[in-house]
């Protein structure tokens, strides 16, 4: 099983739709969660961290933690074409020796005009 | 600019020369990990550094590959006897104060073994 499990895609929106996007997670441990955005040929760039459970907002995304589910999500809003990338999912756990943060294998997200 | 600096941003290198790859963290951050992504893959870690201590290398291929954050100085990610197969983004990541916090991404050194 792999530590982190996202959905590769591609997922296709039209414009102006809800994008939403999943994760799960292995390691019980857990303690933080990330959502990092990935243009082609770019590095990953953050865009919104959760640690408790819930839902927690930031202006068009929404991120989603569920830890007795392990499963972390996010929803993009208003969905524009300039949100097209691969999106990853990451967490930080306790490892023997220090905590490492660990990526999922992304999900691309097209945004139609 | 005080972001994560990576250099060089693009390396070619022929198979059985070393690739040294380098990276200055954010200010006031003391945690360098390096991550590799190829292409059209995840990113996959590799190590996790302190100054002057490995805290954990259990990405990291056993041999050829090895990494260092010094007392003075930024962190160096070498690669001996480069062969075709380490053609990859590597990407080096800061954190401040615990390697719980947020981790931040330089700009990557993209290395092309020829």
């Amino acid at each position: 099983q792999k530590e982190v499990e996202q959905n590769s895609g591609p997922l296709s929106v039209p414009e102006g739709a809800i994008a939403s996007l999943n994760c799960t997670y292995s390691d019980r441990g857990s303690q933080s969660f990330f959502w990092y955005r990935q243009y082609s040929g770019k590095s990953p760039e953050l865009i919104m961290f959760i640690y408790s459970n819930g839902d927690k907002e930031d202006g068009r995304f929404t991120a989603q933690l569920n830890k007795a589910s392990q499963y972390v999500s996010l929803l993009i809003r208003d969905s524009q074409p300039s949100d097209s990338a691969t999106y990853l999912c990451a967490v930080n756990g306790a490892n023997t020796g220090g905590f490492k943060t660990i990526f999922g294998a992304g999900t691309r997200l097209f945004v139609k005009a | 600019n005080a972001g994560v600096m990576q250099n060089p941003r693009h390396l070619v290198r022929r198979r059985g020369q070393e690739a040294r790859l380098r990276c200055s963290p954010m200010k006031g951050h003391s945690h360098v990990y390096w991550y590799r992504q190829l292409p059209e893959e995840g990113l996959k870690f590799m190590v996790y550094l302190q100054k002057e201590n490995i805290i954990d290398e259990s990405g990291m291929p056993k041999e050829r590959f090895s990494a260092e954050f010094p007392k003075e100085g930024p962190s160096i990610l070498r690669i001996q006897q480069v062969v075709r197969g380490d053609s990859a983004a590597y990407f080096c990541a800061s954190s401040p104060r615990t390697s719980e916090d947020t981790i931040y991404f330089g700009e990557g050194s993209w290395l092309t073994v020829v």
